[in-house]
Order: C-alpha cells, then structure tokens, then sequence
C-alpha cells in the first residue's frame, strides 16, 4: 500500500502476556520510529531505527519492551510480561533519511492490558 | 526544547479560515517549527513546517513572526474533515537523526471543532 500500515488494530491481552505488534513501513523509507499514545496524552517516543545504524532505544521505558527491524523493512515492536500500564495506542511512523522527521504515521495498535 | 503554548480549543465555521496560534518565546536560532494534527482515532498527520520563512503547501500556510516567537497556522477554508487536535512543535530538523525523532513529543495541542 502507499502508507504505513501496523498490525493488529486492536488488541487485548492479560495483564503478564507477551505481546508483538507489526509495523510496515513505506518501501524504500530508511527511517522508522515507534511512539505510544496513552489516552488523552501527548505522544512519547520509543524507539529510532535508520538504515543500518544501530536503534536509538532511549525512549524504551522498561527492559520488557524491545524492537527489531528485520532487513531495513518490517519491525516488530515487542512487549514482555504486560502490565496495565502499557495500555495505550502504539504508533509506527517512517521517513526517507533526509525528511528531518516523521511525516507519515500509520493508523496505530490500540493495546489494552486487563 | 522550546516549549509551545497552544489554545485549548477553538471552532471555526466551515468554509471559513482558521488561525490557529502557538507560541514559542524560547525557540533557538537551530529550530523549526513544525505542526501536525490528529484526527479521532488515527495516528498524526504532518501539515508543515518552517524555521523563519512562511510557508505554504497543499494543506495549509504557516506565518512565523520576525523574532520567530510565535507562529499561526492558517487552513484558508476549513471543512468539517480539518476537525482534529492540532499540534505546534519545535525541534531541530537535521537529517533522520534520533535526536530529531525523540524531540516529536506532541503536548495538549488545540482541540479544532469546525462547525457546519
């Protein structure tokens, strides 16, 4: 497709599962970037992936949380032993190495921890 | 980063402009301002950016005052699709470095209501 897609739309889990969510970026972008969303808040960064450069992981609040990026493409954001408090939207957005940013987000996985 | 204030809402009647304002009084020479928007439900929507110069594209204009301590940015005839929350942000914009990607953290924002 033209956009970024991410996969499932929606998912719900128990509290202590583990959890994986998918991101397909637009081909050819070299830059994706993972942020949550909890509700009614602003958005917070995760994680940075650029071409071959090893991931800007800053923004991962826990060990339980991680992302790869398999052959520059897809990535696939994972969620150790969930707890309520991930709850939230979990937006993949990419970018070509020289936009300066994200432009183009997908529509997101609405994560709900029980 | 230079923090941004922003209205908490406003409406505007469709077909009509709508000026949303932002301010940024501790924005560094390096920064840019950008804007995006949420629309319910869907992820954020880059409209534009501009670091002194205004600017125009398909979506909107963006007018930067001199001592680029605020900005407005302008949908010239908004339908009842442009109702979302609205976003100013500023940031260094270097090339696809991280520290551009960690410096998108979006705030309240302006809740844009367009009335028919």
């Amino acid at each position: 497709g033209a956009g970024v897609s991410q996969s499932p739309s929606n998912k719900v889990t128990e509290k202590g599962k583990d959890v994986e969510l998918r991101c397909d970026p637009i081909s050819g972008h070299t830059a994706l970037y993972w942020y949550r969303q909890s509700l009614g808040q602003g958005l917070e960064f995760l994680i940075y992936f650029q071409g071959n450069s090893a991931p800007d992981k800053s923004g991962l609040p826990s060990d339980r949380f991680s992302a790869e990026r398999t052959g520059g493409s897809v990535s696939t954001l994972t969620i150790q032993r969930t707890q309520q408090e991930d709850s939230a939207v979990y937006l993949c957005a990419s970018s070509s190495g020289t936009s300066g940013g994200p432009k183009l987000f997908g529509p997101g996985t609405r994560l709900t921890v029980t | 980063d230079a923090k941004t204030t922003q209205p908490t809402s406003m409406d505007c009647a469709e077909g009509r402009a709508a000026n949303l304002p932002c301010n940024h009084s501790t924005i560094s020479g390096n920064e840019y301002v950008y804007w995006y928007r949420q629309i319910h439900s869907q992820g954020p929507q880059y409209i534009i950016h501009g670091l002194k110069n205004n600017e125009t594209n398909e979506m909107a204009s963006l007018i930067i005052t001199e001592d680029r301590k605020s900005s407005t940015l302008i949908l010239p005839h908004a339908t009842l699709r442009d109702t979302a929350v609205y976003y100013c942000i500023v940031r260094v914009a270097p090339s696809g470095t991280s520290g551009s990607a960690r410096q998108l953290t979006f705030g309240s924002g302006t809740q844009l209501t367009v009335l028919p």
